[in-house]
């Protein structure tokens, strides 16, 4: 099984419909994070947590929200989808206590969500 | 604000030939540098990483990158390249001076190995 998972891989919505993106990790991390990746655009952080009481946006948080449901689990929502929001999501995770420190992430497969 | 560019959104190269792949950032305090590798239909993996002090890093899959302080550069190379290097690569630089896994990363350059 992977280190990190995200269900579902491919999603095709409508606009306006609420979605959620599941993450859930084997790695014992503490932090976790979502990014969202557009082509041209590399990929940009939207939430991150540090631990389960901790959740803090990143630079395109506008229009999503996130739940820690557990140390393993980080879920994001798309409240009411919209067209814009098309992309491929990434969940990450990282330890701070390694001795490559917490910027080294390990990665999800991938999220592909496409909102008509 | 820190940033990060990759000056080439393609790199088509033939087998057995070296790349660069160039990679420049901005930031006005000590930075930690990352390049990533994402195959099709996968998430990034972890290419190799600056943190400290040697300025030549090595990592897997024979690449190296090399960090230019002066240039403010950390671009990535590789001196022959096979069919499977065929990916997109990113670097990324860490946010702010602390170890918060909190990565800007660049725009992403597509590397085509042709046979």
């Amino acid at each position: 099984d992977a280190d990190v998972t995200q269900t579902p891989r491919n999603r095709i919505t409508k606009t306006g419909k609420r979605i959620m993106l599941e993450c859930s990790q084997t790695k014992g991390h503490d932090r976790m994070y979502w990014y969202r990746q557009d082509p041209g655009l590399g990929l940009r952080l939207i939430y991150y947590s540090f631990d389960v009481k901790d959740i803090n946006k990143g630079e395109i948080s506008d229009g999503y929200s996130v739940s820690r449901q557990a140390q393993a689990k980080f879920s994001l929502s798309l409240e009411s989808a919209i067209p814009n929001q098309t992309a491929l999501y990434f969940c990450a995770t990282s330890d701070p206590s390694a001795v490559s420190g917490a910027n080294v992430l390990t990665f999800g497969a991938g999220s592909r969500l496409t909102v008509l | 604000a820190q940033s990060v560019t990759q000056l080439d959104s393609q790199v088509p190269v033939f087998e057995e030939a070296p790349v660069e792949l160039r990679c420049n950032y901005s930031s006005s305090v000590s930075v930690y540098l990352f390049w990533y590798v994402q195959y099709p239909n996968q998430g990034l993996q972890l290419l190799l990483k600056y943190l400290s002090g040697s300025t030549l890093v090595k990592g897997i899959n024979g690449f190296e990158a090399e960090f230019n302080k002066s240039q403010t550069s950390f671009h990535l190379r590789k001196p022959s390249v096979h069919i499977s290097d065929t990916a997109e690569y990113f670097c990324a630089v860490s946010e702010g001076s602390g170890n918060t896994g909190k990565l800007i990363f660049g725009q992403g350059t597509t590397l085509q190995v042709k046979p």
